[in-house]
């Protein structure tokens, strides 16, 4: 059961450009998101978060959007940079639940 | 910052043998663990929630049996393919988060075990 969905595998932007990755969520108790950044042979590591109790959440080029209604939440990145290129997983955690889901990742390729 | 170590790194063995792969949380402790499976393209699975002192929770369709898991200390959870075949291919992480850390809290992940078995 994928409770949490990225849909796109993959996404190549183009450097200075605005990366934007999606998630959607099945869980209604899901209360708190979370992005991760992966790069190849290592683990996630944590990116930026927002709790549901707001609609977005700013820190430097990354903003997370959270659309409640539509269990939806976006990931943008602006100026995209070679440097972010790599694969992102969303996560959700709920109050009730002391483990945390992911989706199947996107991997991003910011172009030169 | 939170360091996760997980050993080895790589690793191959031959069907039906075990393999060991460890888990520690370097600069804090953890009283959960968590373990996840990556399959090729899909999302991070999770397998378990290692408790210490206790024993595993184990999600739905992961066998206990033939994955071990023990989490002897706050600082160390081990997990075991026992028997293992070659559908256990497979990225393994461990994850941890601070014993005094909310739910909310985000995990700290280790490097990864990409298991091949042949």
């Amino acid at each position: 059961d994928q409770q949490v969905k990225q849909n796109s595998p993959s996404l190549s932007v183009q450097e200075g450009r605005i990366s934007i990755l999606n998630c959607d969520y099945t869980n209604s108790m899901f209360d708190y998101f979370l992005w991760y950044k992966k790069y190849p042979a290592e683990g996630p590591t944590f990116l930026i978060s927002i709790s549901s109790i707001k609609d977005k959440n700013e820190d430097g080029r990354f903003t997370v959007f959270l659309n409640k209604s539509a269990k939806h939440l976006s990931l943008h990145i602006v100026p995209s940079q070679p440097g972010d290129s790599a694969v992102y997983f969303c996560a959700a955690s709920a109050r009730n639940n002391n483990d945390m889901r992911f989706g199947a990742g996107t991997r991003l390729t910011v172009k030169p | 910052g939170a360091v996760v170590s997980q050993h080895p790194s790589r690793v191959i063995c031959k069907s039906g043998t075990s393999v060991k792969i460890e888990c520690r949380s370097l600069d804090f402790q953890a009283t959960t663990m968590f373990w996840y499976r990556q399959f090729p393209k899909k999302s991070l699975m999770l397998m378990a929630t290692s408790n210490e002192g206790s024993k595993a929770t184990y999600e739905q369709g992961v066998e206990k049996d033939k994955f071990l898991i023990n989490h002897a200390s706050l600082t160390l959870s081990t997990l075991t393919v026992t028997s293992a075949h070659p559908e256990d291919s497979s990225f393994y992480i461990c994850s941890a988060r601070d014993q005094g850390a909310i739910y909310n809290s985000p995990l700290h992940f280790g490097n990864g075990t990409r298991l091949t078995v042949t």
